[in-house]
């Protein structure tokens, strides 16, 4: 079964400092997708960014961007010119690549931008 | 709008009750998963619905089941509620010809006293 650990329950940074937020998984499988979703006091899962384990450019979305390892499974999130409403909790997640796969998702990290 | 409707938003009931939750899909989504977000928690699966056959199991109590109707809308009935079953209950959808379109709902969040 794949397992999906975020090391770091809490995080802050200061308002337009980069921060980087650390994932790590476990799989078997040779081919999958990583997310990193984002979900702000209204709770709504707004998904962040998107990582296609057979690509081994790293993706990038704006002031969001990953850096993926896949030998070591490890998935961060650098959040680059931070503001204010990034403040949320964030996932991460692993999905196998076939049609109708359920995501397995980490236990999340609260980032906190300050002002 | 994410175009996945969950009903209700809130939900406040005492321990022993059932309840049903309510998602609607986005248009043309043929797929349907609930998850349970307990606090402070990431969200885990637990049980999803493809043009309303049962396609997949997760960590789905016996006292939970969920069913998908012919126009496509899910309920999830939770019964003999107990305290620790309060928690965000997301349900999400995703289209026939892609392997990652998921779209989420804005979840029901469930209080049990």
């Amino acid at each position: 079964a794949q397992t999906v650990t975020q090391s770091q329950p809490e995080m802050s940074v200061q308002e337009a400092e980069t921060v980087t937020l650390s994932c790590t998984y476990d799989t078997s499988e040779s081919n999958y997708y990583l997310f990193w979703y984002k979900q702000p006091p209204s709770r709504q899962m707004i998904l962040v960014i998107r990582q296609e384990a057979y690509k081994q450019q790293n993706a990038t979305e704006n002031r969001f961007s990953v850096n993926f390892q896949k030998a070591a499974k490890s998935f961060s999130l650098k959040i680059s010119d931070s503001q204010l409403g990034d403040t949320a909790m964030y996932f991460c997640a692993f999905m196998k690549p076939y049609y109708g796969q359920n995501f397995v998702f980490g236990p999340g990290t609260r980032l906190s931008v300050l002002p | 709008d994410s175009g996945v409707t969950q009903t209700p938003k809130h939900l406040i009931t005492a321990t022993g009750q059932r309840v049903t939750l309510r998602c609607s899909p986005r248009s043309g989504d043929l797929s349907v998963y609930w998850y349970q977000q307990s606090l402070d928690q990431g969200l885990q699966f637990l049980i999803q619905y493809y043009n309303g056959e049962e396609r997949a199991k997760g960590n789905i109590l016996e006292r939970f089941s969920a069913q998908q109707f012919p126009d496509l809308h899910s309920e999830l009935n939770l019964s003999s509620l107990e305290l620790g079953d309060s928690a965000l209950y997301f349900c999400a959808s995703s289209p026939p010809n892609r392997d990652y379109g998921y779209t989420f709902g804005s979840g029901t969040r469930l209080t049990v006293v």
